[in-house]
């Protein structure tokens, strides 16, 4: 059964921190996205890797950044957490061919 | 960038009854357009896809149609069920090593 895993389902953190969401995948999959939803947006891209230590900025990036050291792991990390990042963050990964990308079941942040 | 843009925002309709979500997208060079169902609490499912060289694609009580010329895809939900209550989503990609685009999503909501 193919899987994406999120490292939290819920996190609460304070205003200024740094924090990091992890998200690994077991199909060997060679592209990986970060998305954010918010109610009435729908889901924006923040940043998408279609290789190990590549990037690419995706609608929203400003205030995140990522890192993919390993095929199977993309982290986002919010520098400096600000009230306005409290959103629910969703991470996919998809082949190299036009087919399904698979999401994870979402991290719930709260900055406070 | 490719642009999509979904309609309803919210749909309601009585057991039975069928739905009809739409889209559009911008980039006339996008050939592969998933349709993404969100239960609470869930990452999206892909639910059902179609590229661009078909027009319609069905299974079981769900349907996709594609109008290329226009720049056009829908959703159809025939004999619909409770259980098909969830917010659903339509994306389309151009190249197979960029990112989905999403639209904002509509929330479906089936009475019985």
């Amino acid at each position: 059964d193919v899987k994406v895993t999120q490292s939290s389902r819920y996190l609460v953190k304070r205003t200024g921190e740094k924090v990091f969401l992890e998200c690994v995948q077991d199909m060997d999959h060679e592209n990986m996205f970060w998305y954010r939803q918010d109610p009435g947006l729908g889901l924006r891209l923040i940043y998408f890797s279609y290789d190990v230590k590549m990037k690419e900025k995706g609608d929203i990036p400003e205030g995140y950044s990522v890192s993919r050291e390993k095929k199977e792991r993309f982290s986002l990390i919010l520098e400096s957490a600000s009230t306005n990042q409290t959103s629910m963050y969703l991470c996919a990964s998809r082949g190299v061919v036009l087919t399904e990308a698979f999401f994870g079941q979402g991290t719930r942040l709260t900055v406070v | 960038g490719e642009n999509v843009e979904q309609h309803p925002s919210t749909l309601s309709v009585q057991e039975g009854d069928s739905a009809v979500i739409k889209c559009t997208y911008s980039d006339s060079a996008s050939n592969y357009f998933p349709w993404y169902k969100q239960e609470l609490g869930k990452g999206p499912q892909l639910i059902i896809d179609i590229r661009s060289n078909v027009g319609e694609k069905k299974d079981q009580r769900i349907a996709v149609t594609l109008n290329k010329t226009a720049k056009h895809f829908s959703l159809h939900i025939t004999e619909t069920q409770p259980e098909d209550s969830a917010v659903y989503f339509c994306a389309a990609i151009a190249l197979a090593g960029t990112a989905l685009i999403f639209g904002k999503g509509t929330t479906l909501s089936v009475s019985s």
